[in-house]
């Protein structure tokens, strides 16, 4: 099946700091969603992408379909930021449509 | 809008027991997904619904667990027995076609089997 690796696993950053995670995947995928699970564990969708660049206030992200990664970048970060980044992927041959996550991104924003 | 609503959110069993999730997707969602996610892991999918059939369910230990959606909205998975690896949070999730399929998570339900 589709293998998806995210890197760095670890992110410790000072307030205001930017940052680029990124999402490798094995195979073609035609679903790519960002998802940012916070302390409390509710994970909260960021972005559908499959591909193309897209943007919502501090947070943007970029997917390379023919390259198979992905890049979600942070601006400014807020301690608020803080939590697991995790990507998921679908529609890799052999997928019968459903997603695939990573291990994830455990970011950590100090004051 | 209400999101994914899950009940209960917390519940310990000792092993043995059964126990039983409950799920009510996002009102036009077509989409329900069942997942399990282990501590310091990504979500992993137990089981997918298309409307009321279940359209992928090989992650599904089925000597153990099983899931029902009927009518094509809420949703319920069930343990029976709990064994001590079945410590995790369960997640259900709903999504729709309409929506380019973005994938919206309810709160999880914790459990802890003793």
């Amino acid at each position: 099946g589709i293998q998806v690796e995210q890197s760095p696993p670890d992110l410790i950053l000072q307030e205001g700091a930017n940052s680029t995670l990124r999402c490798n995947f094995s195979d073609s995928v035609n679903n790519l969603q960002w998802f940012h699970q916070n302390p409390w564990g509710q994970l909260i969708n960021l972005f559908y992408i499959p591909s193309g660049t897209k943007q919502n206030g501090r947070l943007s992200a970029t997917t390379v379909a023919t390259e198979r990664y992905s890049l979600l970048y942070i601006s400014s970060s807020q301690t608020t930021d803080s939590g697991v980044y995790f990507c998921a992927v679908g529609g890799g041959s052999g997928n019968t449509g459903k997603l695939i996550f990573g291990q994830g991104t455990t970011l950590q924003v100090k004051p | 809008e209400a999101g994914v609503v899950q009940s209960p959110r917390y519940k310990i069993i000792e092993k043995k027991q059964p126990v039983a999730f409950w799920c009510n997707p996002i009102s036009g969602h077509n989409t329900l997904y069942w997942y399990l996610q282990n501590l310091g892991q990504g979500p992993e999918l137990l089981i997918r619904y298309e409307n009321e059939e279940a359209v992928d369910d090989s992650q599904l230990p089925k000597d153990r667990f099983s899931a029902e959606r009927l009518k094509g909205v809420d949703s319920t998975l069930k343990i029976q027995p709990a064994e001590l690896g079945d410590s995790a949070v369960y997640l259900c999730a709903s999504s729709s076609w309409t929506e380019g399929n973005t994938i919206y998570f309810g709160e999880g339900s914790w459990l802890t089997v003793v």
